[in-house]
């Protein structure tokens, strides 16, 4: 998984705290997919960015997470006042174009977001 | 609503036997399809892709079959090897939409 880059590795809030996860892209790649992961579950989509715009947030919960790719700097995804069920792997993916025909997306190690 | 299902989530193999991993999908606009193959701890890795247009598409021992009509592929490894132990994921994807992913088959190929 080498050139998607996301930190931290693991994260432990209490319920409450806000949350913040990076991810830096692939060099060259200006899309950005963030996937969350549940116990026992497959990836579920959350949001596709492009370079300072959200092109689709469909499955991202209404409230508390959002989202942002800036002209400069990672994407961070954000969840505010944790709960228990925000526990989950959360996955950031990157492509060079809208699925990369032939590769997919290149994913990162994920974040492992433990909430007390 | 699961759009990709992988209805076995485990499956054990004899080292050197064909693997063969499952997965059913709703949508009949999907026309692109992915294997992604994940360790623990690690972000999935690509493995094998195919296009609605073709039926079988094949990359040395991992060879993957789509049945259009049965809205059905499947991922065959031939001769499997402890180290494709992992869980396999696969996804499938609208012309300009994101990837939806099935929850994934455990395998355990067996020395």
């Amino acid at each position: 998984n080498a050139g998607v880059m996301q930190n931290p590795r693991h994260l432990v809030r209490r319920r409450g705290q806000e949350a913040r996860l990076r991810c830096s892209p692939m060099k060259g790649h200006s899309h950005v997919y963030w996937y969350r992961q549940l116990p026992e579950e497959g990836l579920k989509f959350m949001v596709y960015l492009q370079k300072e715009n959200i092109i689709d947030e469909s499955g991202m919960p209404k409230e508390r997470f959002s989202a942002e790719f800036p002209k400069e700097g990672p994407s961070i995804l954000r969840i505010q006042q944790v709960v228990r069920g925000d526990s989950a792997a959360y996955f950031c993916a990157s492509s060079p174009g809208q699925g990369a025909l032939g590769y997919g997306y290149t994913f990162g190690s994920g974040t492992r977001l433990t909430v007390v | 609503d699961q759009q990709v299902k992988q209805n076995s989530p485990s499956l054990s193999v004899q080292e050197g036997r064909i693997s063969i991993l499952n997965c059913d999908y709703t949508n009949s606009m999907f026309d692109y399809f992915l294997w992604y193959k994940k360790y623990p701890a690690e972000g999935p890795t690509f493995l094998i892709s195919i296009s609605s247009i073709k039926d079988k598409n094949e990359d040395g021992r991992f060879t993957v079959f789509l049945n259009k009509s049965a809205k059905h592929l499947s991922l065959h490894i031939v001769p499997s090897q402890p180290g494709d132990s992992a869980v396999y994921f696969c996804a499938a994807s609208a012309p300009g939409n994101q990837f939806y992913f099935g929850t994934g088959t455990s395998l355990t190929v067996i020395p």
